[in-house]
C-alpha cells in the first residue's frame, strides 16, 4: 500500500527558512497535503497541492512537488517561534474513500 | 460552529475494560475516520466510514469496532482494552467530493490503558 515518509526532527533559528521534506510511494495520489499540529491539539490543514502542479505558494508557505521522484517539500519563509509544531505530510489514498495516508510527522523546533 | 467534537478527551482504563469514544460532526460530511497517533509513527487509520450505516477497516483495525448509525456520529469501541491501545485517538471527517479541503480533525482523545 501507500507509504509516506518524513524525517522526524528539524531545528532552525527564528527568521531562517525551514524546509520539511516528504516522500511517497503511490504515483496515483492526486492530492498531497501539509497539516500542522500544535501541542495538545488536533491537526489543521495548512495547504495542499494537486498532482498536476509542481509549485504552490501561499504567503510564507511554498510547496514543491516533484512527481518523478515522488518528493514533496514545504518551505516556511521567515520562520517564527509560533511555527514550532509537528508537520505532517499526507497523500490522498486510492479508492475514492477520501482517506489520507500520513507520514510520521516532522517536529519543527524554532530557536529564538 | 463546533466542527468535529470528540468525547471524552481523556480516559484511563484498566486492561480488559471496555469503552466507547464518540465523534460528532456538524458539517454534514459523508466520510468519517478514526486514526490513532503514536510517537514516531504518525497517524494510522483504524476504521472509516463512507456513509451512514457503512464501515470499513483501515490499517490497524484489530481490537476496535465502529458504528455509524447516524450520519453525524462515528463511534469507536474497545471491547477489551490492552496496554498497546494506549494512544491519542483522532476523529476526522470530510466531504465525499472535496479532496481539496482535506480532512477536518477533532481535538483528540487521550487514552491510557494500565
Amino acid at each position: 500500500g501507500e507509504d509516506v515518509e518524513q524525517s522526524l526532527f528539524l531545528s532552525v533559528r527564528e527568521g531562517d527558512s525551514s524546509v520539511i521534506n516528504c516522500t511517497y510511494t503511490d504515483s496515483s495520489s492526486t492530492y498531497l497535503y501539509w497539516y500542522k499540529q500544535e501541542p495538545g491539539a488536533g491537526l489543521q490543514l495548512l495547504t495542499y497541492i494537486f498532482s498536476n502542479m509542481d509549485m504552490k505558494q501561499d504567503q510564507r508557505l511554498t510547496v514543491l512537488l516533484n512527481k518523478k521522484d515522488k518528493h514533496l517539500s514545504l518551505r516556511i519563509a521567515d520562520t517564527q517561534t509560533g511555527d514550532s509544531a509537528i508537520y505532517f505530510c499526507a497523500a490522498y489514498g486510492s479508492g475514492n474513500t477520501g482517506k489520507l495516508i500520513f507520514g510520521q510527522g516532522t517536529t519543527l523546533q524554532v530557536k529564538p | 460552529n463546533a466542527g468535529v467534537t470528540q468525547t471524552p478527551k481523556f480516559r484511563v482504563l484498566k486492561t480488559g475494560q471496555s469503552m466507547t469514544l464518540l465523534c460528532a460532526q456538524d458539517m454534514n460530511h459523508e466520510y468519517m475516520y478514526w486514526y490513532r497517533q503514536d510517537p514516531g509513527m504518525g497517524l494510522r487509520l483504524i476504521h472509516y466510514s463512507v456513509g451512514e450505516g457503512t464501515t470499513a477497516k483501515g490499517e490497524v483495525p484489530d481490537g476496535y469496532n465502529v458504528s455509524r448509525l447516524k450520519k453525524q456520529n462515528f463511534l469507536l469501541g474497545l471491547e477489551s482494552a490492552a496496554p498497546s491501545q494506549t494512544s491519542v485517538y483522532f476523529c476526522a471527517s470530510s466531504y465525499a467530493m472535496g479532496p481539496d479541503q482535506g480532512l477536518f480533525f477533532g481535538e483528540g482523545s487521550r487514552l491510557t490503558v494500565l
